[in-house]
């Protein structure tokens, strides 16, 4: 399995763009995650999909944040419009379903300048 | 609210010592609790406990899970440069979402 892929690797934007980060779960996974990571911060969940519906998103920063399963083996995580603060890794995780572990994208390095 | 708390923030040591990693929570409806290694990239998950005093054992790493202390240790024997890395500790509650909240980490260096 070639495990969680993410798109782009790394993306640097200007501020006031839109950006769009996608996401191929591991095949046969019910859940997926997108977390940010700064160094201020730490490891954020910002939503949570199981079964394609958002179970929780209590995470995303605001409005300028949004997300999308339209299937179960794709997902995007939209901001529009970036702010330099929006700078991070983003990361994307799969579990075979609620409770069990999960298991990480490499993740997209976002640069707002 | 949820927390997760993981100490040392830091830890320098040299090959072949052993290193105690922390993690403590609070949590409520307690299910499980996550350890997972982050190196210059993605985290990748080393153990999942659920059960307080049965050790997992992976090689060299081991973990075992107090629910009436409500702590965890990570345990590193006899360790490599390999094992630099920063350590993530992760728990998650009972109840429809299963979200799992992530403590701060703890950076792990070892020196040759």
């Amino acid at each position: 399995d070639a495990g969680v892929i993410q798109s782009p690797r790394h993306e640097v934007t200007e501020m006031g763009q839109e950006v769009t980060l996608r996401c191929k779960p591991i095949s046969g996974h019910n859940s997926l995650f997108w977390y940010r990571q700064t160094m201020m911060r730490g490891l954020e969940l910002l939503i949570y999909f199981n079964n394609n519906v958002p179970i929780d998103d209590s995470g995303m920063p605001e409005d300028r944040f949004s997300a999308k399963m339209p299937n179960a083996s794709f997902s995007t995580l939209k901001i529009q419009p970036s702010e330099p603060r929006d700078s991070a890794v983003y990361f994307c995780a799969s579990s075979l379903d609620r409770g069990y572990e999960q298991y990480f994208g490499p993740g997209t390095r976002l640069t707002v300048t | 609210e949820d927390k997760v708390v993981q100490s040392p923030l830091s830890l320098v040591v040299h090959e072949g010592d052993t290193v105690t990693l922390n993690c403590s929570y609070e949590v409520t409806n307690f299910r499980s609790l996550l350890w997972y290694k982050q190196e210059k990239k993605a985290p990748t998950f080393l153990f999942m406990l659920t059960s307080s005093g049965i050790e997992k054992k992976s090689g060299r790493l081991s973990s075992i899970l107090d629910k009436k202390e409500l702590f965890s240790i990570l345990n590193i024997t006899a360790t490599q440069t390999g094992d630099s890395a920063v350590y993530l500790c992760a728990v998650e509650a009972r109840g429809g979402s299963y979200i799992p909240t992530f403590g701060r980490g703890t950076s792990l260096i070892v020196h040759p």
